[in-house]
């Protein structure tokens, strides 16, 4: 099975902090995402890569920047954390674009900014 | 921007009754998946129907596509008390750009 993990389920970090968000997964997929899931919002993309050192920003980038160094490890990065950047961050991996592929989850950091 | 809107945003049964829930989108699509979460915890796949495909099943589950009517349906039937979750449809251009909906809260009470 493939198994997605992710460094902390809880954070709670202060407003300027830095702060690094790790997603590791085990299947050697090629494609990784990064989530933000808001009450009434449902998951909204931020980034995602689709391959080593590549990466394209989804709908809500701002704020954010990510790192792909190795094929299993996906970075998110908060350069200056705020308040509303208070979210359940959720990471997920995928095989390939495509029809048939599904995606797999992480079982997300609940990120708090003070 | 969400892609699809799920209908409705929260439902309750009764174990053994069926449920089912909707989803609508605005553009073409490869394909459509929907999605678990329990409360606090990531997505879990549980069904893709292709652009080409009409109907799926999957054990309890049953999801049909309407691409004409850009829809789409999940039904669960007898409905278990662990069934309570968050359900989501997700639509793939198959390009990397999947959008999730904001989920139907689904209870089964026992």
């Amino acid at each position: 099975d493939v198994k997605v993990t992710q460094s902390s389920r809880y954070l709670v970090k202060r407003t300027g902090e830095k702060v690094f968000l790790e997603c590791v997964q085990d299947m050697d997929h090629e494609n990784m995402f990064w989530y933000r899931q808001d009450p009434g919002l449902g998951l909204r993309l931020i980034y995602f890569s689709y391959d080593v050192k590549m990466k394209e920003k989804g709908d809500i980038p701002e704020g954010y920047s990510v790192s792909r160094e190795k094929k299993e490890r996906f970075s998110l990065i908060l350069e200056s954390a705020s308040t509303n950047q208070t979210s359940m961050y959720l990471c997920a991996s995928r095989l390939l674009a495509g029809a048939r592929y599904e995606q797999f989850f992480g079982p997300g950091t609940r990120l708090t900014v003070l | 921007s969400q892609q699809g809107e799920e209908d409705p945003q929260a439902l309750s049964i009764q174990e053994g009754e069926n449920a089912t829930m909707n989803c609508s989108y605005k553009t073409s699509i490869n394909n459509l998946q929907w999605y678990r979460q329990n409360s606090g915890r990531g997505l879990v796949h549980l069904i893709l129907i292709r652009s080409n495909e009409r109907e799926k099943h999957s054990g309890r589950l049953r999801v049909t596509l309407d691409t004409s009517k850009k829809s789409s349906s999940l039904l669960i039937t007898a409905s278990r008390a662990a069934d309570t979750a968050s359900y989501f449809c997700a639509t793939d251009k198959g390009n990397n750009d999947m959008r999730f909906g904001a989920g139907t809260r689904l209870t089964v009470k026992p």
